[in-house]
């Protein structure tokens, strides 16, 4: 199992570009999310999914969009990057039901110059 | 409006004694709580977990107590080792818009000195 991957690990990016990160679990878990992490502020929900073709809004989901049309995959969409998206992007997953625990990806370091 | 605080960023302890890590929250509707600790660029890694029905937690090394009158959990590590240095986070659990998320605290870097 490689549980929960991440692609790409780094990326730098102009104002203005769009890009797209991908999230893939083999875990078969029905829950992903999307996470950033910048310096003091700890982990930040921006977007979730409870399941196949359906996504949420979290804690900070401006300028971001999201698809989840494999179970197995969540994308995570920047349309027009602009430097306050310069962060370290997590994705995470679980199973539904009583269980808590999420397991996360390595990260994907993002720099918008 | 910080639900979860991990008020000390830092703390530093000697290799086999005993690590105290704090964590407060607000929300009285958070019904479970975890501690992750992450490694420099690694992703966060599941460490330990309770219910708001209990009051501790044991596994190993680790141990999470719950004080929910005070809306305070702490983790303790004993004995410390070197390799436990990283940073750890606080989460906590409840369900909002009819799915549950964590709310994680900001963290807090835990040092281990040999």
């Amino acid at each position: 199992n490689a549980g929960v991957t991440q692609t790409p690990k780094f990326r730098v990016l102009k104002t203005g570009q769009s890009m797209t990160l991908l999230c893939a679990q083999d875990m078969n878990h029905e829950y992903m999310y999307w996470y950033r992490q910048d310096p003091g502020m700890g982990l930040r929900l921006i977007h979730y999914s409870v399941g196949e073709g359906t996504t949420a809004k979290g804690e900070v989901p401006d300028g971001y969009n999201v698809s989840r049309l494999k179970k197995q995959n969540f994308l995570l969409g920047l349309e027009s990057a602009a430097p306050s998206q310069t962060s370290v992007y997590f994705c995470a997953s679980r199973l539904a039901g009583g269980v808590h625990e999420q397991y996360f990806g390595p990260g994907t370091r993002l720099t918008v110059t | 409006d910080q639900q979860v605080k991990q008020n000390s960023p830092s703390l530093s302890v000697q290799e086999g004694r005993i690590s105290i890590l704090n964590c407060d929250y607000t929300n009285s509707m958070f019904d479970y709580f975890l501690w992750y600790k992450k490694y420099p660029a690694e992703g966060p890694t599941f460490l330990i977990s309770i219910s708001s029905i209990k009051d501790k937690n044991e596994d190993g090394r680790f141990t999470v107590f719950l004080n929910k009158s005070a809306k305070h959990l702490s983790l303790h590590i004993v004995p410390s080792q070197p390799g436990d240095s990283a940073v750890y986070f606080c989460a906590a659990s409840a369900r909002q818009g009819g799915s549950e998320k964590l709310v994680f605290g900001k963290g807090m870097k835990l040092t281990v000195n040999p």
